[in-house]
């Protein structure tokens, strides 16, 4: 089974400063889909990013891009020019990429809440 | 719009009640799915669905039930309710496809309280 990994309960970032959220998984599969959600007070489970593991250049949204690092299976969020309504819990979650066998469903890791500092 | 939606949002009963929280989305999508939410353990997966009458375990399904009877509504039934039930309750729902449209939509949540 596939396991998601992150290692930072809390993490803290000064206005228009950039933060980094970290996330490992474990998988055997070589084909494979991970994504970063975010989840603000409102409890609304919003998609941030999403990343094929098959293509090698990073996603990227506006000031949100990620680190995808196949080979150490590390896939960080990385927010530029943070703003407060980036304070929010955030969840990355991994999804097979054998859609042939149904697998669609996701499994998240625990999150992390990142406060923005005025 | 589409939309997914859950009801109720909140909801309180005593343990040993049969509760059923409802999901229904106008996505036209194939699957859906039922997580929860608890601190410390981010969203853990109960049951989902690929289909009309398909009903699938997940990590966490025991005490719970899904039934799936038409496109647009997957309820999640607890048989008997316990106290480590309570919980926040979250359904989701995508495409079937290998490219961006099967991301997953979440609907805004039901807050469980079992007493």
């Amino acid at each position: 089974a596939q396991t998601v990994t992150q290692s930072q309960p809390e993490m803290s970032v000064q206005e228009a400063e950039t933060v980094t959220l970290s996330c490992t998984y474990d998988t055997s599969e070589s084909d494979y889909y991970l994504f970063w959600y975010k989840q603000p007070p409102s409890r609304q489970m919003i998609l941030v990013i999403r990343q094929e593991a098959y293509k090698q250049q990073n996603a990227t949204e506006n000031r949100f891009s990620v680190n995808f690092q196949k080979a150490a299976k590390s896939f960080s969020l990385k927010i530029s020019d943070s703003q407060l309504g980036d304070a929010a819990m955030y969840f990355c979650a991994y999804r097979s990429g054998d859609t042939l066998a149904g697998s669609y469903q996701l499994t998240f890791g625990k999150g992390t809440k990142l406060s923005v500092i005025p | 719009d589409a939309e997914i939606t859950q009801s109720p949002r909140h909801k309180i009963t005593e343990t040993g009640r049969q509760v059923t929280l409802a999901c229904h989305q106008t996505w036209n999508h194939n699957n859906m799915f039922w997580y929860r939410q608890d601190l410390g353990h981010g969203l853990r997966l109960i049951h989902y669905s690929y289909g009309v009458q398909d009903t699938n375990k997940g990590e966490v399904s025991d005490g719970y039930s899904v039934s799936r009877s038409n496109t647009e509504d997957l309820p999640l039934t607890l048989e008997s309710a316990a106290s480590s039930q309570t919980s926040v309750y979250f359904c989701a729902s995508s495409e079937s496809s290998g490219d961006s449209t099967d991301t997953q939509y979440f609907g805004p949540g039901t807050r469980l309280t079992v007493l």
